[in-house]
């Protein structure tokens, strides 16, 4: 089965600098890549998300890069602010159905005003 | 935000006792998911319904029960087999012809006592 692994598991960083989280997956097969955030005792909720014929995404601030080739992709914030701090999950997925959602195992991002 | 409703936010359990967290959507979604949520983890697939009268075990059903009765309704049950019951659990609904987004529900924290 598929396997994601998510790294750093915790990332500070200081209010206007850029964040970068990164995830490795195992299944070459997969061709979505969503990225969720959750803040503390919420739901997580979709923020960016990719498919595996663009190479990357922008939506303001934040973009999501895919290499297929070495099987990783990254989410990138830039202009941090506070309310950017919460939990990052990404996700992988073969079909884009949530059946088949393996999903890391998160960032806490904090950003230091 | 989602239509997603999932209760009890927060529940109590003794030990051997049955215990039955709600989720209902009126997005009109067929498929419906259950996750649970533990410290420095990433979500786990407990069970999943992609159609009324029907679902299937996720990756750790072991100890949980559902039913799908009504398309609107998902009920997780986490019976007194379930060892370590303690977690955040997620209820998510799946749309279709919007690139299959999960939507996920509130959360329900199960504390054993």
């Amino acid at each position: 089965g598929e396997n994601v692994e998510q790294h750093p598991s915790t990332l500070s960083v200081q209010e206007g600098d850029s964040a970068v989280i990164k995830c490795t997956y195992s299944d070459s097969a997969s061709n979505y890549f969503p990225w969720y955030k959750q803040e503390l005792g919420k739901r997580p909720q979709l923020i960016i998300d990719i498919r595996s014929n663009v190479g990357e995404k922008k939506d303001q601030r934040i973009a999501v890069t895919l290499n297929k080739t070495a099987k990783h992709f990254s989410l990138h914030i830039t202009e941090t602010q506070p309310e950017d701090s919460a939990v990052y999950f990404c996700a992988a997925s073969r079909s884009g159905s949530a059946r088949q959602l393996t999903f890391g195992s998160g960032t806490q991002l904090t950003v230091l005003p | 935000d989602g239509g997603i409703t999932q209760s009890p936010k927060y529940l109590f359990r003794k030990e051997g006792q049955n215990v039955t967290l709600s989720c209902e959507q009126n997005l009109n979604h067929d498929a419906m998911y259950w996750y649970r949520q533990d410290p420095g983890q990433g979500l786990r697939l407990i069970y999943y319904s992609q159609i009324v009268n029907d679902f299937q075990k996720g990756d750790i059903a072991e100890g949980y029960s559902v039913s799908r009765e009504k398309k609107e309704s998902f009920p997780l049950t986490v019976t007194s087999a379930q060892k370590n019951p303690t977690a955040f659990y997620l209820c998510a609904s799946e749309g279709r012809g919007d690139g299959n987004t999960i939507y996920f529900g509130e959360g329900s924290w199960l504390t054993v006592v």
